[in-house]
């Protein structure tokens, strides 16, 4: 089992939708969670942190489940801008480096 | 304030070639991260530094790769003899010691090993 798994889309969708992103990670011992976000030939930059009791940022709303393993991500309202890979993200068991999934596409259109 | 840079942006190198790639973190970020993407792939960690630390070596693929941070602040990684499977994007990230887990990335070196 890779060591985190996203589904890679393409999620295409219209502008103002509603869309979720899914997560699974296979170390239990993972203490940090994290989405950030990579637009086409840039580099990855931090949209949020997860926390188990959930939390919100504007239209981005994340969610954990340590039991499942499981992490969301959810987009209101979705924009042209919001175009972009998704990144899933978690600590090492060292707790010294992240283990990026492989990403999760989102197209926005008009 | 300025973000994590990387030089070369762009490499293109002749396999069998020695490679040097530098970083130059956030000033005052105390952790150093390199990872490579290669196409269509997610990110993979390479190597991590934190201070005066013996650096966490246990993602550099092979003896080939190594890579030195001196004076806790600009990096470089070398990749010896070259290979075709060495071309990859090589991303340098910064985090300070008070929230290691926020790290910036800088925006990549694009290698590639004809």
């Amino acid at each position: 089992r890779k060591e985190v798994e996203q589904d890679p889309g393409p999620f295409n969708v219209p502008e103002g939708a509603t869309v979720a992103f899914n997560c699974t990670y296979s170390n239990s011992a993972s203490q940090s969670f994290f989405w950030y976000r990579q637009d086409c030939r840039k580099e990855p930059k931090l949209l949020m942190s997860v926390y188990s009791s959930g939390n919100e940022d504007g239209r981005f709303t994340a969610q954990l489940n340590r039991a499942s393993q499981y992490i969301s991500l959810l987009i209101r309202d979705s924009k042209l801008s919001d175009s972009a890979t998704y990144l899933c993200v978690v600590n090492n068991q060292a707790g010294t480096a992240l283990i990026f999934g492989k990403g999760t596409t989102l197209s926005v259109s008009s | 304030g300025a973000g994590v840079s990387q030089s070369p942006s762009n490499k293109v190198t002749e396999k069998g070639k020695d490679v040097e790639l530098r970083c130059d973190p956030i000033s005052g970020h105390t952790a150093l991260y390199w990872y490579r993407q290669s196409l269509g792939q997610g990110l993979e960690f390479l190597i991590y530094f934190q201070g005066n630390s013996a650096p966490d070596k246990s993602g550099l693929p092979s003896d080939r790769f190594s890579a030195e941070r001196t004076g806790g602040s600009v990096s470089t990684l070398t990749i010896q003899r070259t290979q075709q499977e060495d071309s990859a994007v090589y991303l340098c990230a910064s985090s300070p010691l008070t929230s290691r887990e926020t790290q910036y990335f800088g925006p990549g070196t694009r290698l590639l090993v004809l």
